[in-house]
């Protein structure tokens, strides 16, 4: 069963609106937690990285949220511009196994105009 | 700065064929991961290294695959006997080193197609 889970798999919103990614995981313990964006074609890029300690960390228009006593984290785009389509894949590091990381299957994000 | 570029882009192949897939790191970088990603999934592990050595290679399906990184900086993976189900993106990373807050570099990925 996968660790990660993403919601929702996929969304459309018009240019300039504002949208919220969710992701649930189970791993623990827990060290960190990445957003990555990626667009077509192209390998995972890191938007923000986030330990336990932190609620909100934000990186221009991305904003991601942490609660590590739920699990639960959120990736909020404000002012959506078309170069925001991508996927938005979720990923979790936890302790001991330092390098393994435990990837979510990612939500489709396609800003339209 | 170059960052992982990984070679080649696209491969189709036929079942039952051997291929090479290439990454290259980013220079310096000691961590290399090699992942497959299905589509609408995120990527899987399959090996790490470290240095020379495969430190992990537990995420490899079965022995058909290989991965091998002679100098410390190219890595290839090798595939035998390739089937249908082998269709993916193999997705290269590469990190200055394994500690929890080394971010993973990726490159663009190759995609494999067996027909």
């Amino acid at each position: 069963k996968n660790q990660v889970e993403q919601s929702p798999q996929s969304l459309i919103i018009l240019e300039g609106k504002n949208c919220t990614l969710q992701c649930n995981y189970t791993v623990s313990p827990f060290s960190n937690l990445r957003w990555y964006k990626q667009d077509t074609g192209r390998g995972p890029v890191s938007l923000t990285i986030m330990t336990f300690s932190e609620n909100t960390k934000s990186n221009g228009r991305y904003t991601a949220t942490l609660d590590a006593d739920t699990k639960q984290s959120s990736l909020h785009i404000t002012a959506s511009q078309l170069s925001d389509s991508a996927s938005y894949i979720c990923v979790v590091r936890g302790f001991g196994n330092d390098y393994k990381l435990s990837f979510g299957a990612g939500t489709t994000v396609t800003v339209r105009a | 700065g170059a960052g992982v570029s990984q070679t080649p882009s696209n491969k189709v192949t036929e079942k039952g064929k051997y291929v090479e897939l290439r990454c290259d790191p980013i220079s310096g970088h000691t961590a290399l991961y090699w992942y497959r990603q299905s589509l609408g999934q995120g990527p899987e592990f399959l090996i790490y290294f470290q240095g020379t050595g495969a430190a992990d290679d537990s995420g490899l399906p079965n022995d058909r695959f290989f991965a091998v990184r002679p100098e410390g900086s190219v890595s290839t993976l090798k595939i035998q006997r390739t089937e249908r189900g082998d269709s993916a993106v193999y997705l290269c990373a590469s990190s200055s080193g394994n500690g929890p807050y080394n971010e993973q570099f990726f490159g663009p990925g190759t995609r494999l197609t067996v027909l």
